[in-house]
């Protein structure tokens, strides 16, 4: 799988969208860009996913680049419950039966 | 409600002792792991089933043992267990060994050794 990099901490206000960045400068053709969050003493959350177009789903919004080799994950209204520990992930889909390999995240703290 | 169980959640024991830890899912999900998240909060694969058959295992202690009656569970038994082993358990599922539309985890087993 490709490695991720991710800064390891970032604060955002309540109510303002939290844009966390990752970076993927070596994602091969077929891996997907997956994110994940670990909200404290839980087990990890399943967020979104892509491989090249934009998504959005009820939780939020993945903004890949055209060239791939970076994306964006988009909270549009943070709250107090977002704050979590957020993990970006490349790997296969339908063939990465080696799970997921969790990188160091990024701590997101949401502020009143 | 839908979703990954794990029993017990949190786990204090003695040295030596051997100690089991469940996981039960109602997903419909075929694929079932085990993850370990340590001290440090790193996460890392630990097993994964498909079809009662283990399909990865990675460089763990055969101490360390899956087992899966069926496809809703896959348990975890530990023997001769070791401070080390001290560390946050975590069950999940997926559809599919890929996990394409993503992995569905259980709260955590909190294992403390001493």
């Amino acid at each position: 799988d490709a490695k991720t990099t991710q800064p390891p901490s970032m604060d955002c206000a309540e109510g303002r969208a939290a844009n966390l960045p990752c970076n993927h400068s070596t994602i091969s053709g077929n891996e997907y860009v997956y994110w994940y969050r670990q909200i404290h003493s839980q087990g990890p959350q399943y967020i979104i996913h892509g491989l090249k177009n934009n998504e959005t789903n009820e939780m939020a919004s993945l903004i890949i680049t055209e060239d791939r080799k970076s994306s964006t994950l988009i909270l549009p209204h943070a709250t107090l419950r977002d704050t979590a520990v957020y993990y970006c992930i490349a790997q296969p889909a339908g063939g990465g039966a080696d799970g997921l390999t969790f990188g160091k995240g990024t701590h997101l703290i949401i502020q009143p | 409600d839908t979703a990954v169980s794990q029993t017990p959640k949190y786990l204090v024991t003695q040295m030596g002792n051997d100690k089991s830890i469940k996981c039960e899912q109602n997903l419909g999900h075929d694929t079932m792991y085990w993850y370990k998240q340590d001290s440090k909060k790193f996460l890392k694969i630990m097993f994964s089933y498909n079809n009662k058959e283990l399909i990865i295992n990675e460089t763990v202690p055969n101490r360390f043992s899956p087992k899966s009656p069926d496809k809703a569970h896959l348990n975890l038994h530990i023997n001769s267990l070791e401070l080390g082993d001290s560390a946050v358990y975590f069950c999940a599922s997926s559809q599919g060994q890929g996990g394409y539309y993503g992995y569905t985890f259980g709260s955590g087993t909190r294992l403390t050794v001493v």
